[in-house]
C-alpha cells in the first residue's frame, strides 16, 4: 500500500536559517503530493501541492519539487521565521474515490529568535 | 462560510462509554472523512464518505461507526470507548470535482478515554 516517510523531529532552527524537511513516498500509481501545516491548537491547512513529476509547489516562501526518480517531495525554505513554528505533514493522494490522503508522521519545527 | 466545524473540542470518557463526535460543513462538499492523529503516526483515516448515504472504511475503522444522512453532516460514533481511542480526531471535507483537491480540516476534537 501507499506510505509516506518524513524525517523525525523536532527540528530546531534559529530565525533566518535555511530549512529542509525530507519526505519520501511509496505509491502504486502516480500520486499527487501535498504539504500540510498544523499550527498549535489548530487543524491542518494546505501549504502547497504538486500534481505531477517535476512540478514545483510554492507558498509563503516554502517550496517543494515532485521528484519521481527519487520518489521525494522535500520541503524547503530559505529563511525561516518564528511564525513558521508548527508541525509539517507530507501527504499523498492517488485520486481514489474520496480523495483520501496518506500522511507521513509529521515533523515539528521550532524556530528560535 | 464557517467551513468545517467539530464539536466538542474536548471530551473525557470512561472505558465502555459511548459518544458521538459531530462534524458539519457548509461548503456543499461531496466528500467527507474522519482521521485520528496520534504522536509520531501522522493522521490515519478512520472512515470516509463520497456522498449522502455512502460510507466506507479507512485504515483504522474498528470501534467506530459513521453515517451520512445529509451532505452537511458526518458524525463519528464510538460504540464502547477504549483507552486506545485516546487521540485527536479531525474531520475533513473536499469537493468531488477537479481532483486532486485540497482537503479542508476542522479544528479537531481531543478525546481522552480513562
Amino acid at each position: 500500500g501507499d506510505s509516506v516517510t518524513q524525517m523525525e523531529g523536532p527540528v530546531t532552527l534559529s530565525e533566518e536559517a535555511c530549512l529542509t524537511i525530507n519526505c519520501t513516498y511509496t505509491a502504486t500509481g502516480y500520486p499527487s503530493l501535498f504539504w500540510y501545516v498544523q499550527y498549535p491548537g489548530e487543524g491542518l491547512q494546505l501549504l502547497l501541492k504538486a500534481t505531477k513529476a517535476d512540478d514545483k509547489g510554492s507558498n509563503k516562501g516554502f517550496e517543494a519539487t515532485y521528484r519521481k526518480e527519487t520518489t521525494s517531495f522535500h520541503l524547503e525554505k530559505g529563511s525561516v521565521q518564528v511564525s513558521d513554528s508548527a508541525v509539517y505533514f507530507c501527504a499523498l493522494s492517488e485520486g481514489n474515490a474520496g480523495n483520501m490522503l496518506t500522511f507521513g508522521g509529521g515533523t515539528r519545527l521550532m524556530v528560535k529568535p | 462560510n464557517a467551513g468545517v466545524t467539530q464539536t466538542p473540542k474536548f471530551q473525557v470518557l470512561k472505558t465502555g462509554q459511548s459518544m458521538t463526535l459531530q462534524c458539519a460543513q457548509d461548503m456543499n462538499h461531496e466528500y467527507m472523512s474522519w482521521y485520528r492523529q496520534d504522536p509520531g503516526m501522522g493522521l490515519r483515516l478512520i472512515h470516509y464518505s463520497v456522498g449522502a448515504g455512502i460510507t466506507d472504511q479507512g485504515e483504522v475503522p474498528n470501534g467506530y461507526n459513521v453515517s451520512r444522512s445529509t451532505t452537511e453532516d458526518f458524525p463519528l460514533r464510538l460504540l464502547s470507548a477504549a483507552p486506545s481511542q485516546t487521540s485527536v480526531y479531525f474531520c475533513a471535507s473536499t469537493p468531488a470535482s477537479g481532483r486532486p483537491n485540497e482537503q479542508f480540516f476542522g479544528p479537531g476534537t481531543r478525546l481522552t478515554v480513562l
